[in-house]
């Protein structure tokens, strides 16, 4: 079955900083990529994802790109705020009501 | 995106007992998931719940200690049965977004078990 791996485990960045978190995948059928940012105490929402017909997408501050040859993709979150301050879940699936499978997680920390 | 709820938000159980979580849509979908979160880990699958089928059990999870129903295509149940320290955890449905990749999570229900 898929594996991901996500790096690192825990970040600390200054307010404006940028921050990049890296999953690999290990499942060459896996075509949607999505990333959850989860808050204490709170669900995982679903911040953005990417599609294996596309290198890289942004919305606003956060962008994700995917290299489907290497089996990565990242998140890069640009002029970090402290309300970033969440842990971050990559994912990989084939899509279409399929099994999604989640990496470990990324603690983010942005110091004010 | 589907408004989601679960019932109850949380709950401390003892252990041997069983609790049923409930998890309600505003609309109708074709599947929904069952996640498991333990302490400050990351999500795990369950199983699927498809309506009027057997739900599909992922590895390491079994359907005498996580029985699920799916009575109508807006609400689904897991139970923890026969609880132990170890089944604390959060306890999440999702259901698919309107292309089918999407996944959107439900609040969520932070079990203890002593």
């Amino acid at each position: 079955g898929e594996n991901v791996e996500q790096h690192p485990s825990t970040l600390s960045v200054q307010e404006g900083d940028s921050a990049v978190i890296k999953c690999t995948y290990s499942d060459s059928a896996s075509n949607y990529f999505p990333w959850y940012k989860q808050e204490l105490g709170k669900r995982p929402q679903l911040i953005i994802d990417i599609r294996s017909n596309v290198g890289e997408k942004k919305d606003q501050r956060i962008a994700v790109t995917l290299n489907k040859t290497a089996k990565h993709f990242s998140l890069h979150i640009t002029e970090t705020q402290p309300e970033d301050s969440a842990v971050y879940f990559c994912a990989a699936s084939p899509g279409g009501y399929q099994k999604v499978t989640f990496g470990t997680g990324t603690k983010l920390q942005v110091i004010p | 995106s589907a408004v989601i709820s679960q019932k109850p938000s949380r709950d401390i159980c003892q252990r041997g007992t069983s609790l049923t979580i409930q998890c309600q849509v505003d609309s109708q979908v074709t599947m929904m998931f069952w996640y498991r979160q333990q302490p400050g880990q990351s999500l795990t699958l369950i199983a699927t719940a498809n309506q009027g089928s057997e739900a599909t059990y992922e590895s390491g999870f079994v359907i005498d200690k996580f029985p699920i129903s799916r009575p109508n295509l807006t609400f689904s149940t897991l139970t923890v049965s026969n609880m132990s320290p170890e089944d604390s955890s959060i306890y999440l449905c999702s259901v698919p977004g309107t292309s089918g990749d999407e996944q959107f999570f439900g609040p969520g229900t932070r079990l203890t078990v002593l």
